[in-house]
């Protein structure tokens, strides 16, 4: 059974950078069938997808926020990650990683979820 | 990429059928096949529930449908259930990300 499961950073400081990692078991994240991707969710609001990538690269993310987003893999280590730079109090929000079934595009595993808060 | 929009919130008596909408643009949902609807139970992660605007995965009930028209998709949930009540979203492909929408809130009465 796969399973992803995010870090946590817990409490970042505002104009800081948010650096999430998602460690993937139970399969190998070197597959041509999935995106490995980042959503989150501001307390109380809607979901908003923040970007994905590929095992071989090419990360793709939203356009409002992709001044401010790196993404990654590493595959020796099964894990992918987002950093996201000069954050706000509104970048406060559940962060999910998932996997991303290409062609399809739907997501059909979720990490649990980890509230990254951004406060000084 | 704006978000894609939904009705905040719908409601049914148990054993009804509720639609849910999602509007977006030629752009996005009028331009793929690629539609999917999610789940989301307080305190939980999301859980797909439709994808590719009318397919079900394995273990979801076919209570649950999908369709399009247009730039518009929709959920539709039929013999609703107490368990159905939860948060839905939609979201479509578009530029190579997923664009989700406003999210509804379903409420069983």
């Amino acid at each position: 059974q796969l399973q992803l499961q995010e870090s946590d950073p817990g409490l970042v400081k505002p104009s800081e950078t948010l650096s999430l990692t998602c460690i993937v078991s139970g399969d190998s994240i070197s597959s041509y069938n999935f995106y490995w991707g980042w959503i989150r969710q501001p307390p109380g609001k809607g979901l908003e997808w923040i970007g994905s990538i590929y095992f071989s690269g090419s990360p793709h993310s939203k356009s409002s926020l992709k001044s401010r987003v790196t993404l990654s893999v590493d595959t020796s280590k099964n894990q992918f990650s987002l950093r996201l730079s000069s954050v706000t109090a509104a970048d406060t929000a559940i962060y999910y990683c998932a996997r991303v079934v290409a062609g399809s595009y739907h997501i059909d595993y979720w990490g649990q979820g980890v509230l990254v808060t951004v406060s000084s | 990429q704006s978000a894609l929009t939904q009705p905040a919130s719908v409601s049914g008596s148990p054993g009804q059928s509720i639609t849910i909408s999602c509007t977006g643009s030629s752009s996005d949902v009028g331009n793929y096949n690629v539609v999917s609807w999610y789940q989301q139970h307080p305190g939980k992660a999301p859980k797909v529930m439709v994808y590719e605007v009318t397919k079900r995965p394995s273990g979801v009930s076919n209570r649950f449908s999908g369709s399009k028209s247009g730039n518009t998709a929709s959920l539709t949930i039929s013999g609703l259930e107490a368990e159905d009540e939860a948060d839905y979203y939609c979201c479509s492909y578009a530029s190579s990300n997923c664009v989700f929408g406003t999210g509804t809130k379903v409420t069983v009465l």
